[in-house]
């Protein structure tokens, strides 16, 4: 899997847009760029996911460059419980390997009142 | 019910004891996951059950044993576990493995100290 790049740390006001931004310049065309996050003390949460175009749910949005090289999860209107570890994971879309979800570091995101 | 649940919350256990970690999804899942979570640390992938048959053994000492009694259940057994291996144990299940873009649901995790 490719790996991915992001920042360590970013901060929020209560009540803005974040953008959490993701390089992952080896990605290969069968890989996804999936977000999950992980509130402290709790398991990972399935964010999004997308390929190569622009995704939206009613948690957030993922943005991706034309070139997939780097992707943003933005939160539209940002909480004190989105505080979280947000990681972005490259992985195959299907086949024998498409299980592994190899967490990086992530971003710690700290929504500020 | 997009829900896993893990038994206990948490354990505190002695390096001769053995102990076990539950895990039970209602999903109708056929691939479940063990995680093991250091502090400060990203979750590691430990085993991978598929239609209730171990598909993925990452290289985990034989000290942890996982077993699936049935589609629904998870369990993680431990024995003669040393101080190294206190962690935040992490289970997930998902749809069988090669689906296409299928996300894993993690249980809250269960919080384990090896004294």
């Amino acid at each position: 899997d490719a790996k991915t790049t992001q920042p360590p740390s970013m901060d929020c006001a209560e009540g803005r847009a974040a953008n959490l931004p993701c390089n992952h310049s080896t990605i290969s065309g069968n890989e996804y760029v999936y977000w999950y996050r992980q509130i402290h003390s709790q398991g990972p949460q399935y964010i999004i996911h997308g390929l190569k175009n622009n995704e939206t749910n009613e948690m957030a949005s993922l943005i991706i460059t034309e070139d997939r090289k780097s992707s943003t999860l933005i939160l539209p209107h940002a909480t004190l419980r989105d505080t979280a570890v947000y990681y972005c994971i490259v992985r195959v879309a299907s086949g024998g390997s498409n299980y592994k979800l190899t967490f990086g570091k992530g971003t710690l995101l700290t929504v500020n009142p | 019910d997009t829900e896993v649940t893990q038994t206990p919350k948490h354990l505190v256990m002695g390096m001769t004891n053995k102990k076990s970690l539950k895990c039970e999804q209602h999903m109708g899942h056929r691939a479940m996951y063990w995680y093991k979570q250091k502090a400060k640390k990203p979750p590691e992938l430990m085993f991978v059950y598929s239609y209730e048959k171990l598909s993925i053994n990452e290289s985990v000492p034989s000290r942890f044993s996982p077993e699936c009694p049935n589609s629904s259940l998870l369990n993680l057994h431990l024995h003669a576990l040393q101080p190294e291996d206190s962690a935040l144990y992490l289970c997930a299940s998902s749809q069988a493995l090669g689906t296409l873009n299928h996300e894993q649901y993690f249980g809250p995790g269960t919080r384990l100290t090896v004294t």
